[in-house]
C-alpha cells in the first residue's frame, strides 16, 4: 500500500497566485481529513470528509480556501488568492470509521508526507 | 487558553533513559487520547491509543490517562537516538476531528 499521496511535495508562489494541494487517500478508506501545520498554531483540523461529502469545515480560515472531494480516491485543496499568512505545511489524512461494534475503537488516522507551501 | 496543552520541549535525554512525555486538556468531552511521532519533514504517525482513562503498554511505550485530573502522558523506557522527533498527543470524542497538542520535540543522545 502507498500510503496517502500529496502534491506537490513543495510549492513556492508569489502573493495572489492560486495554489492548488492534491491528495489520494488510502484505498478502501472513506474519510479524508485537511490539516495545516505551523509553528505557531500546530496542527489544526481544516475540513474532513466522509464518503466524500463536506462534513465540517469550522477549520477553514477564510473564503480564500476551498476543498474539493470530487471521488473517493482524490481530494484538493485550493487557495485563492494566496498571501505570505498561508505559509505552512499541509496535510491529508485518511481513516476508516469503524462500525458500531467498535464503540472503543477511534479510527486511525493515517498522514501524508505533507506539502510544503510558501507563499512570497 | 487551548484545548490541549503540551510543552514544546526541546527535551533532550540521554540514550537508555526514561522519557516523560505531557499534556493537559480542558474539554471534558475528550474519550480517545492518541500519542503521535512525527519525524523531521514528514507527516505524523499514530504510536498508541488509549480509551478514557487506564495504561496502556506497547513495547518500550506506556500511555496514561487520568481523565479525573485531565493530564495524559507517554512514556519510552530504554529510550535510542531513533526515538529522536516530535511527539504529538491528540484526543477526540463527540466529533471525529482531532485536536492536536503543539508537540514535543524529544532528542535521544547517543
Amino acid at each position: 500500500d502507498a500510503g496517502v499521496i500529496q502534491s506537490p511535495r513543495h510549492e513556492v508562489t508569489e502573493m495572489g497566485q492560486e495554489v492548488t494541494l492534491r491528495c489520494k487517500p488510502i484505498s478502501g478508506h472513506n474519510s479524508l481529513f485537511w490539516y495545516r501545520q505551523t509553528m505557531m498554531r500546530g496542527l489544526e483540523l481544516l475540513i474532513y470528509f466522509n464518503n466524500n461529502v463536506p462534513i465540517d469545515d469550522s477549520g477553514m480560515p477564510e473564503d480564500r480556501f476551498s476543498a474539493k472531494m470530487p471521488n473517493a480516491s482524490f481530494s484538493t485543496l485550493k487557495i485563492q488568492p494566496s498571501e505570505p499568512r498561508d505559509s505552512a505545511v499541509y496535510f491529508c489524512a485518511s481513516s476508516s470509521r469503524p462500525g458500531l461494534a467498535g464503540v472503543k475503537h477511534t479510527e486511525t488516522q493515517y498522514f501524508g508526507p505533507g506539502t510544503r507551501l510558501l507563499v512570497l | 487558553q487551548k484545548e490541549v496543552e503540551q510543552d514544546p520541549g526541546p527535551l533532550s535525554v540521554p540514550e537508555g533513559a526514561i522519557v516523560s512525555l505531557n499534556c493537559t486538556y480542558s474539554n471534558s468531552a475528550f474519550q480517545y487520547f492518541m500519542w503521535y511521532r512525527q519525524y523531521s519533514r514528514k507527516g505524523p504517525e499514530l504510536l498508541m491509543y488509549t480509551y478514557s482513562s487506564g495504561n496502556k503498554e506497547d513495547g518500550r511505550f506506556t500511555a496514561q490517562v487520568d481523565k479525573s485530573s485531565k493530564y495524559i502522558s507517554l512514556f519510552i523506557r530504554d529510550s535510542q537516538p531513533s526515538d529522536s522527533a516530535t511527539y504529538l498527543c491528540a484526543m477526540n470524542g463527540g466529533r471525529r476531528a482531532l485536536t492536536f497538542g503543539s508537540g514535543t520535540r524529544l532528542q535521544v543522545q547517543p
